[in-house]
């Protein structure tokens, strides 16, 4: 089945750094999305990209579709306390089939 | 537009017995996925609905079943409970039209097996 690798699995960074983390995989995605989920909620959508090579962004937030479609990435500026949670790519095939990452949890020191 | 809602929030069981946990997709919406998610273990696909029928199916036992309504709502149900099914249970629907496959999650349901 297709599978994401999502990297890195943590990372732990100080107020005011940038972000950057990414999702590969052997399979070609339509629609790449990435999600942030707070401990005991429901994931919650930040940005959807639906075109190679697009170049999105949602605030301090920017994410792209990779040219082979089978990459994204997300990258925060400046971050804050607040972007502290688990990270989840998502790529969705023509089939209507979604497959998540396992996650990456963003620790952030004040 | 009221986003997807989830009932009840936090259910504690006991081993043998079932539970019935509900979702109410963004108005809509026609398709429903569920999913498992544990410490570790990730976002585990259980099976989608769309249009009242049962579309796909992940990797799980058949004590795991689903249903959707002619509203869209869709229940899960889960029989003879195991210590191992204790887990948050989501719930994403979306419009499954060409462009509009993007999955809005709900708030979850915190399921507890004592």
């Amino acid at each position: 089945g297709q599978q994401l690798n999502q990297s890195p699995q943590s990372m732990f960074i100080q107020e005011g750094e940038d972000v950057s983390m990414n999702c590969t995989s052997s399979s070609i995605f339509n629609t790449w999305l990435w999600y942030k989920q707070d401990p005991g909620e429901g994931p919650v959508l930040l940005i959807a990209l639906y075109k190679a090579g697009e170049l999105t962004s949602n605030g301090r937030l920017t994410a792209q579709f990779g040219i082979t479609r089978k990459d994204s990435f997300l990258n925060i500026s400046a971050s804050i306390p607040s972007d502290v949670g688990i990270y989840f790519c998502a790529g969705n095939t023509n089939a209507g089939k979604s497959t998540f990452g396992d996650g990456t949890t963003l620790t952030v020191k004040p | 537009k009221a986003g997807v809602t989830q009932t009840p929030r936090y259910l504690i069981k006991t081993r043998g017995q079932q539970v019935t946990l509900s979702c109410s997709p963004i108005s809509g919406h026609r398709s429903v996925s569920w999913y498992q998610q544990t410490p570790g273990q990730g976002l585990q696909f259980l099976f989608e609905y769309f249009s009242e029928t049962q579309r796909n199916k992940g990797n799980f036992p058949g004590r795991f079943s689903g249903r959707q309504f002619s509203n869209s709502r869709s229940e899960m149900n889960v029989s003879t409970l195991e210590l191992g099914d204790s887990a948050l249970y989501l719930c994403a629907s979306s419009a499954r039209d060409r462009r509009a496959d993007t999955q809005y999650f709900g708030p979850g349901t915190r399921l507890t097996v004592l």
